[in-house]
């Protein structure tokens, strides 16, 4: 059973990049037909798709926020990473990784504030 | 801007049968949709409950089951139980992005 866990820091200040890393284990990243996922939620609102990456490199953004955000893959250490640039406030949220949507980290509490 | 709609609230009662829609801005949901259902306790993560449509991951119940109803994706719970009481949420593919619903609370 694959299990995924995000890291990163709890704060982040207004105008910075945020970036998280999610450890995967059990599974090997690099296994084909796999996608790794970002999603995040903002304290009692609903979720939001940040993007995904393919093994293959390849990788789909929400356009809301394409401008700001990249998703890449380190095989040699199991591991997929987010970073946002210029955050705001907005982006104060829970943030979760997964792979596929089907297997969901725990997620971690990223705040954007001074 | 899409818009994907799920009822804000509903309630049922324990033993009982309820469906949870899931529908598009964009005209009627279809199978090129790939619907896919999440369920969300509070203070956890999201559950993945169905993926495209109507396939069940195996830790689900029987009692959850996906389908496409009057152009709309639909969530079925039947004989629901009190463990069901959660957010759910509906996720739809817009060619190359992905889009949630607003989420619907069921009260059980």
């Amino acid at each position: 059973q694959v299990h995924l866990q995000e890291s990163g820091p709890g704060l982040v200040k207004p105008s910075q990049t945020l970036s998280l890393t999610c450890t995967v284990s059990g599974g090997s990243i690099s296994s084909d037909s796999d996608y790794w996922s970002w999603f995040r939620q903002p304290a009692g609102t609903g979720l939001e798709w940040i993007g995904h990456i393919y093994t293959s490199g390849s990788t789909n953004y929400n356009p809301s926020l394409k401008s700001r955000v990249a998703i890449s893959v380190d095989s040699s250490k199991n591991q997929f990473s987010l970073r946002l640039n210029s955050v705001t406030a907005a982006d104060t949220a829970i943030y979760y990784c997964a792979k596929k949507f089907f297997y969901w980290g725990p997620g971690t509490l990223v705040t954007v504030s001074s | 801007q899409t818009v994907v709609t799920q009822e804000p609230s509903l309630t049922v009662s324990p033993g009982g049968t309820v469906t949870l829609t899931c529908a598009s801005s964009t005209g009627a949901v279809t199978s090129g949709y790939f619907p896919n259902w999440f369920q969300q306790k509070p203070g956890q993560a999201p559950r993945a409950l169905i993926y495209n449509t109507n396939n069940k991951h195996s830790w689900i119940p029987a009692r959850f089951a996906g389908s496409l109803l009057g152009g709309k994706a639909a969530l079925t719970l039947s004989g629901v139980q009190p463990e069901d009481e959660a957010d759910y949420y509906c996720f739809l593919y817009y060619g190359g992005t992905w889009v949630f619903g607003g989420g619907t609370k069921l009260t059980v």
